[in-house]
């Protein structure tokens, strides 16, 4: 059983360009949490999918957008880059919504310059 | 979802038992009261969860006061890999959606 993957694991950007982040749930997991963490801050919920529909999104802009797959792997696309998009984004994966166990990657580091 | 409040840090010698406080005095009768850790350069990582009684697991017990008002994490004997971020959270058993809401967490120190 393979565990959250998320790609790429770090990369720099420069303010106004777009970037995708991708990720791998685990095998047998349905929903997928995108999360974003600041330095020295924990982390900050962006959006969830469950079954390839938004169920749930966090206090960020429309710029901040994504996907699942039908093989409920999914995407967080970031337009119009600003100099605070820099941070660790965590994906999350878990069976179904609610009060469940979530299981995260190890996150891709974004820079933007 | 209800806030939790947690020291900023702590500091533990390893081997010893530590025991990480949270209080969550706003927590709803359809609260679970949930555990997460991030070690450093790592995503979290689940630790416990529970409702009303005390729970153990392989990694950790968590005791839960009788008012629900607060809750210990305790980690029986301390080991450098413990170093980490603790997160006390808050999920609602209801809830239509899955999100974890984190605050900043403590800090564990393990020194040898």
């Amino acid at each position: 059983e393979t565990g959250v993957t998320q790609s790429p694991t770090h990369l720099i950007k420069t303010r106004g360009q777009q970037v995708t982040l991708r990720c791998s749930s685990q095998s047998g997991h349905n929903t997928v949490s995108w999360y974003q963490q600041a330095l020295g801050q924990g982390p900050q919920f962006i959006f969830q999918y469950y079954r390839e529909e938004e169920n749930g999104r966090g206090n960020f802009p429309p710029r901040f957008s994504g996907l699942q797959f039908p093989n409920y792997s999914s995407e967080l696309n970031v337009n119009a880059l600003e100099l605070d998009d820099s941070a660790l984004y965590l994906c999350a994966s878990s069976f179904g919504v609610g009060a469940g166990e979530l299981f995260f990657g190890e996150g891709s580091r974004l820079t933007v310059l | 979802d209800a806030k939790t409040t947690q020291p900023n840090s702590m500091e533990s010698n390893e081997e010893e038992p530590v025991h990480l406080p949270c209080n969550h005095s706003t927590i709803s009768g359809t609260d679970y009261i949930h555990w997460y850790r991030q070690l450093p350069s790592q995503g979290p990582e689940y630790v416990i969860h529970g409702l009303t009684s005390n729970v153990n697991n392989r990694m950790a017990s968590l005791a839960i006061a009788e008012d629900r008002k607060s809750s210990t994490l305790i980690l029986h004997r301390a080991t450098l890999r413990d170093a980490a971020v603790y997160y006390c959270i808050l999920r609602d058993s209801g809830g239509s959606q899955g999100n974890l809401i984190f605050g900043k967490g403590t800090k564990l120190s393990v020194k040898p």
